[in-house]
């Protein structure tokens, strides 16, 4: 069965720190990896990664994609409490199911002033 | 002006009732989607519908039912609705074909809840 998981479930960091946040998938026909942040209400998209691109950037927020190891990490740097969230990882697939993203289960950010 | 827009925001029902959400779209995307997320914070795919093919995650009960009058709108209607129905569902939509199907954009979101 197809399956993305993310470490770790809840972080608790203060504002200026560097946080990783982790995600691995098992998934057939893999296509891209998504990450999202979900504040209190819809996940906005933040970053996609595909083969073509396995490195994205934004400000503080930055993502790698390691197909050999079949992994993501999120990196924050000089944390914000606005960043305070859960941020999802997802894994879309070609073939039969395409455009149904597989999600984990998140990571829960909380970043102390 | 919101990209994907869901009512109601909140829903509160009886056990054995039958409710619609409505999802409505204006990125003129031609893919969309409904999840559930849980207690837990886990968002599942439950159905992705363009004009051409509906995909039905197989875990979801027959009582669930996405309803599409056009491209720009994917209701959902529950029938008999259960306990465990209760959750938020999101509406999303993406673009179709290619990776830019893979970037979805969420609607805010509708907590039920089932007395």
């Amino acid at each position: 069965e197809d399956k993305v998981v993310q470490s770790p479930l809840s972080l608790v960091v203060h504002e200026g720190d560097t946080v990783t946040l982790n995600c691995s998938y098992e998934v057939t026909n893999f296509r891209s990896l998504l990450w999202y942040k979900q504040e209190k209400k819809a996940p906005t998209f933040l970053f996609m990664l595909t083969s073509s691109g396995i490195e994205k950037k934004s400000g503080r927020l930055s993502s790698i994609l390691d197909k050999k190891e079949l992994s993501s990490i999120l990196n924050i740097t000089a944390t914000q409490t606005g960043d305070s969230a859960i941020y999802l990882c997802a894994v879309a697939r070609y073939g039969g199911s395409q455009g149904n993203l597989i999600f984990g289960k998140g990571t829960k950010l909380s970043v102390k002033p | 002006d919101t990209a994907v827009s869901q009512t109601p925001k909140y829903l509160v029902t009886q056990m054995g009732n039958d409710k619609s959400i409505k999802c409505e779209q204006n990125l003129g995307h031609d893919t969309m989607y409904w999840y559930k997320q849980d207690s837990k914070k886990f968002l599942k795919i439950m159905f992705s519908y363009n004009n051409k093919e509906l995909i039905i995650n197989e875990t979801v009960p027959n009582r669930f039912s996405p309803k599409s009058p056009d491209k720009a709108h994917l209701n959902l209607h529950i029938n008999s609705l259960e306990l465990g129905d209760s959750a938020v569902y999101f509406c999303a939509s993406s673009p179709l074909g290619g990776a830019a199907t893979d970037t979805q954009y969420f609607g805010p979101g509708t907590r039920l809840t089932v007395l």
